[in-house]
């Protein structure tokens, strides 16, 4: 069945890298994504990675996708107060039916 | 200001009561979307909607009936809950459902908590 399982916690000194885990399922998923979601407020699309990419880089973000282990990653460097999120890892089920993991929580302190 | 707005933003309700949750997307989206976040758990997707026609129902009870009356408008009836039910229930609207890269726009939620 689909699957997407991501680590629950994650904290981090303020101006160090963080890198965000997440296992998939589906190899079909034509893409994969990351979603943020601050304190009090609805997820927002952070990130996508095409299926056929490795990695992809957007200024302080960079995804990589290793295929043959249906592994993603986020890597957020220099991490900043204001990354203090919970981000979530989605696979797409078809259909626009994404399958979203449970979330990690980033905790950023000085 | 968002473009999905989910209201109320907070219900509390008891096991014998009826209510609703309202979301209205002002994208001019045809897809719209029931998730439910509950702590440590994965979203899961509840129903989805497109072009006003119910494409998914993922084997939610019949105690959540949702309703669509047009793109820009969903609700979710509830009646007779169990305090299992308490959780972050999340809106969400896309282009549609075999659109671009699948982002979808979600609302802030809203807090249901069953007394």
């Amino acid at each position: 069945g689909e699957d997407v399982e991501q680590s629950l916690f994650l904290s981090v000194r303020e101006g160090d890298s963080s890198v965000i885990n997440c296992t998939y399922t589906d190899s079909s998923s034509t893409y994969l994504y990351w979603y943020k979601q601050e304190p009090g407020a609805g997820l927002q699309l952070l990130t996508y990675i095409f299926s056929n990419m490795d990695m992809k880089q957007d200024q302080r973000l960079t995804v990589l996708l290793n295929k043959k282990d249906k592994h993603l990653s986020l890597r957020i460097a220099d991490t900043q107060t204001g990354d203090s999120a919970i981000y979530f890892c989605a696979e797409e089920g078809g259909y626009n039916k994404l399958i979203f993991g449970a979330g990690t929580r980033l905790a950023v302190h000085p | 200001e968002t473009g999905v707005t989910q209201t109320p933003r907070h219900l509390v309700m008891g096991m014998t009561n009826k209510k609703s949750l309202k979301c209205e997307q002002h994208l001019g989206h045809n897809a719209m979307y029931w998730y439910k976040q509950s702590a440590k758990k994965p979203l899961e997707l509840m129903f989805v909607y497109n072009f006003k026609e119910q494409t998914e129902n993922n084997s939610v009870p019949s105690r959540f009936s949702p309703e669509c009356p047009n793109s820009s408008h969903l609700f979710l009836h509830l009646h007779t809950l169990q305090p299992e039910d308490s959780a972050l229930y999340l809106c969400a609207s896309s282009q549609d459902v075999r659109s671009g890269n699948g982002e979808l726009f979600f609302g802030e939620g809203s807090r249901l908590t069953v007394l």
